[in-house]
């Protein structure tokens, strides 16, 4: 156990629609990133917020955003749902972000389906 | 978008065999880490190589980062079915925010 939650584990929903997937970093931690994972792109960095701020931006569509609150959980908001957003969702969380390199701990990732 | 590639994308042995993984990418890190996954898990870090030409030992894991910073390679010995599962590499940004650039994976397989 990561101490990294996120919930659903898993959820299925159909073309078009809006989804949130939620994430809580290990007690203390500050910083919280965001990845894609399917079968033909592999994992991708999607976004990172530390402090509640967004740090890092990947490859993440403009139809996804996200969020950290005050509390430092996160939300992952995907809308306008396609077939190709069928993928694994991740979060995972570090003691800070910096020059300094932080471990990432993972959470078990929300497994979407997009029927 | 920084590419890292990993070979072979699969490998099936038998156990008590060696083998060997590379990671290769045309971009240079500020260093570069191993995970493995297992199904229905997230990735779990093993290693994190930072100079080039670095060498780490895990056991019976082998990890080299390479000279240039651009490329790295695992090595296990005698192999287990515990060995089993999805080997990532991950480059981190130099920008600082430390976010990491995945590789395309190695999903090993040891069969007894």
């Amino acid at each position: 156990d990561s101490g990294v939650t996120q919930t659903p584990k898993h959820l299925i929903t159909a073309t078009g629609q809006r989804v949130t997937l939620r994430c809580s970093p290990r007690s203390g931690d500050l910083s919280v990133y965001w990845y894609q994972q399917s079968l033909d792109q592999g994992l991708q960095f999607l976004i990172q917020y530390y402090n509640g701020e967004e740090r890092a931006k990947g490859n993440i569509l403009e139809r996804f955003s996200a969020q950290q609150f005050p509390d430092l959980h996160s939300e992952l908001n995907l809308s306008s749902l396609e077939l190709g957003d069928s993928a694994l969702y991740f979060c995972a969380s570090s003691v800070s972000s910096g020059s300094r390199l932080y471990e990432q701990f993972f959470g078990p990732g929300t497994r979407l389906t997009v029927l | 978008t920084q590419l890292l590639e990993q070979s072979p994308q699969f490998l099936s042995i038998q156990e008590g065999e060696n083998l060997t993984v590379y990671c290769n990418s045309s971009s240079v890190f500020s260093s570069l880490q191993w995970y493995r996954q297992e199904p229905g898990e997230g990735p779990v870090l093993l290693v994190t190589v930072v100079t080039g030409g670095e060498v780490k030992k895990l056991k019976r894991l082998t990890f080299q980062f390479g000279d240039a910073r651009k490329d790295s390679s695992l090595h296990i010995t005698a192999a287990q079915p515990g060995d089993t599962g999805l080997y990532l590499c991950a480059g981190v940004s130099q920008t600082g925010a430390n976010n990491l650039f995945f590789g395309t994976g190695t999903r090993l397989t040891v069969i007894p």
